[in-house]
């Protein structure tokens, strides 16, 4: 698989329940970063966990790294229905230049 | 908030045609990038920019692209002759330091090519 692979491709839950979504990459990373779009529009940043970083929260996120597996999970906690989107793991990894390598995405419904 | 701007949201060209993406990164920011999306694929790196030279491009970036920082604020990418494979969602992003920090994003240009 390609660096930043995410997995699963396609996640249906109802709200209230969490979802996780999981990530994993090839090479030796400065930082990972996940991101949400909206279908059809911009990306927007959610947290940045840095390769000597194990875990990091922010409000409902909560977002882990282990570098030994070269994977990465996120967990969207008490899910709501406007997290209905696409997230996306992308990987800035060292000695490959500065730019982000991005993963195919897992498409999250919430449905009410 | 501090925040990527592009312009315009979308733009619709002929094939053969010029064009020219606006993006204006973050006031303090000294990298630039520009990525692209395909509809229904994955995001792929283009260029970064840093220094008023580019850094990093991919083999996407061909001699068809092109990128400058005209003045102090604006980062533009231009097509010289849009294919019809050009259409996608290109997206200007920013960043403070390199390896260290978040890169920010743009709300994204879709190009179409008729």
């Amino acid at each position: 698989s390609q660096q930043g692979e995410e997995d699963p491709q396609a996640l249906s839950i109802q709200e209230g329940e969490n979802a996780t979504m999981n990530c994993s990459y090839k090479t030796s990373i400065n930082n990972l970063q996940w991101y949400r779009q909206n279908s059809g529009r911009g990306l927007v940043h959610l947290i940045l966990i840095r390769s000597n970083e194990r875990e990091k929260h922010s409000g409902r996120l909560r977002v882990t790294l282990d570098t030994s597996k070269k994977s990465s999970s996120l967990l969207i906690t008490a899910s709501r229905a406007a997290d209905t989107a696409s997230y996306f793991c992308a990987t800035d990894a060292r000695n490959a230049g500065n730019m982000l390598t991005f993963g195919g995405g897992t498409r999250l419904m919430v449905k009410p | 908030e501090p925040e990527v701007t592009q312009t315009p949201s979308h733009q619709v060209t002929q094939m053969g045609q010029e064009v020219i993406l606006r993006c204006v990164p973050i006031s303090n920011h000294l990298y630039f990038y520009w990525y692209r999306q395909i509809l229904g694929q994955k995001v792929e790196f283009l260029v970064s920019f840093y220094n008023n030279e580019i850094s990093e491009k991919s083999e996407i970036f061909d001699d068809q692209f092109s990128v400058e920082r005209p003045d102090g604020s604006n980062f533009t990418l231009k097509i010289r002759s849009t294919k019809l494979e050009d259409s996608a969602m290109y997206f200007c992003a920013s960043r403070v330091v390199r390896g260290l920090d978040e890169q920010y994003f743009g709300p994204g240009t879709r190009l179409t090519v008729t």
